[in-house]
């Protein structure tokens, strides 16, 4: 139980264009998810919480405009990178929990944008 | 006050041997720290996690060791494995929000 899928796993496009990358939660109802960013060979950088319904936190130094994030619904959440540039080139991964009670994510497989 | 230091950036262990990965915070408000294992091109996925009440937890051949006054925690592999080479990251989190992760730990197993 509780997987989490993202779509697509990859994407290569060219700078200026817009791209979505669609997380869902397959087999339970996410309240939280939440959208990393991983470097190669570095760490995940958290870049915002996404509530169902309401409008995402972003952290400190995240674009709000540049990474436009949608929780529309109790099982998908939505990551926009807009005008996209060479150096939004990364490994972007979702994960979700099961309830503000419970601590554990559950992480995507991950999507790898290049931006050519 | 936010991070959280994870050392040493690469280990290499002998099969049947043990990996032992440390990683220290500072902020006090921590209250869940797990720990998640990554494949190349892979999503991290929970191994362990322990609350700052225990001092250790054991599941199979994977035990965390919790020093609340030190600040510190670290993962211990028992008996490591070939397919255990991976990328291993401590986090700290608030209730599972606000999670900050290690720099990650790069494990070889030799066979």
């Amino acid at each position: 139980g509780a997987v989490v899928s993202q779509h697509p796993s990859w994407v290569i496009c060219k700078s200026g264009t817009s791209v979505k990358i669609e997380c869902r939660s397959l087999d339970f109802q996410a309240t939280t998810m939440f959208w990393y960013r991983q470097f190669p060979k570095q760490s995940l950088m958290l870049m915002a919480t996404s509530n169902e319904g309401s409008k995402a936190t972003y952290e400190q130094g995240v674009e709000k405009d540049k990474f436009l994030i949608n929780h529309a619904s109790l099982t998908l959440s939505t990551l926009t990178v807009t005008s996209a540039h060479p150096e939004d080139s990364s490994f972007y991964i979702c994960s979700a929990i099961l309830s503000r009670l419970q601590e554990t994510q559950y992480f995507g497989p991950g999507t790898r944008l290049l931006v050519l | 006050q936010q991070q959280v230091k994870q050392s040493p950036q690469s280990l290499i262990v002998q099969k049947g041997g043990i990996s032992i990965i440390n990683c220290a915070y500072e902020n006090t408000a921590f209250d869940y720290f797990p720990w998640y294992q990554q494949f190349p091109g892979k999503g991290p996925a929970l191994l362990i996690a322990i609350r700052p009440d225990v001092s250790e937890k054991k599941e199979g051949r994977f035990t965390i060791s919790f020093n609340k006054s030190a600040k510190q925690f670290s993962l211990h592999i028992m008996d490591s494995q070939p397919g255990d080479s991976a990328t291993y990251f401590c986090a700290a989190s608030i209730g599972g929000f606000k999670t900050i992760f290690g720099a990650g730990t790069r494990l070889f197993v030799k066979a």
